[in-house]
């Protein structure tokens, strides 16, 4: 079955700083992974995407996701941290569309930006 | 952009009501979803639905229904509200390769 862990629940980084969000997840054939990022009230919003091809995925908002299929890992990274950037993050496998190809969730791992 | 629009952002009801929470989506997108979403839990598939009048259970689908009797429109129902379906609700569409797309949620209060 598949699934997605984050290992971290919270995690406070200074603005400025360096950011990386861990994943892992769990699927039986070439997954398709998300990052989404959910701002208090809000619904979410897709950062980026992997489906093929380059392993290093550009996003949104100077994000960026690495995939690493011998490590089973879709790490997200920021270089420097922004304050608007608190928020919950979301990591997501699943399938190409169709039957069956359904979107799984991780726990969710809530930033926190000091100044 | 595609537009994913829940009728109602917060909602209270009361134990043993029937409630209805409405989706609907403006890009002609195949797939639809309910999720539920709790913290510490992130977000639990409920029902999806592939076309109309077609769904299938999610992970969690005990106490609720879905309708799709649109193409558009992606019902979720709670037969008799309970306690412990106080919860944030996402719908969310997909088509093709694209990522998913949700609304905003609804946000509701049995009590």
């Amino acid at each position: 079955a598949q699934s997605v862990t984050q290992p971290d629940i919270h995690i406070t980084v200074s603005e400025g700083a360096s950011l990386e969000l861990r994943c892992n997840y769990s699927y039986g054939a070439t997954p398709y992974l998300f990052w989404y990022v959910q701002s208090p009230g809000q619904g979410l919003q897709l950062l980026l995407k992997y489906f093929s091809g380059d392993t290093l995925v550009q996003g949104i908002k100077g994000f960026e996701a690495e995939f690493k299929r011998s490590q089973s890992s879709f790490n997200l990274r920021k270089p420097s941290v922004h304050w608007s950037d608190a928020a919950e993050y979301f990591c997501a496998v699943g399938g190409p569309s169709g039957y069956g190809n359904k979107l799984v969730f991780g726990a969710g791992t809530i930033l926190r930006v000091k100044s | 952009d595609v537009k994913v629009t829940q009728s109602s952002r917060y909602l209270v009801k009361r134990t043993g009501e029937k409630v209805f929470l409405e989706c609907v989506q403006d890009m002609d997108h195949e797939n639809m979803f309910w999720y539920r979403q709790d913290p510490g839990l992130g977000l639990r598939l409920i029902y999806f639905s592939y076309d109309v009048k077609m769904k299938e259970k999610g992970d969690i689908p005990e106490g609720y229904s879905v309708s799709r009797e649109k193409k558009e429109r992606f019902s979720l129902i709670l037969e008799s509200a309970s306690t412990n379906q106080t919860s944030m609700y996402l719908c969310a569409s997909r088509q093709g390769t694209y990522g998913y797309t949700f609304g905003s949620g609804t946000r509701l209060t049995v009590v």
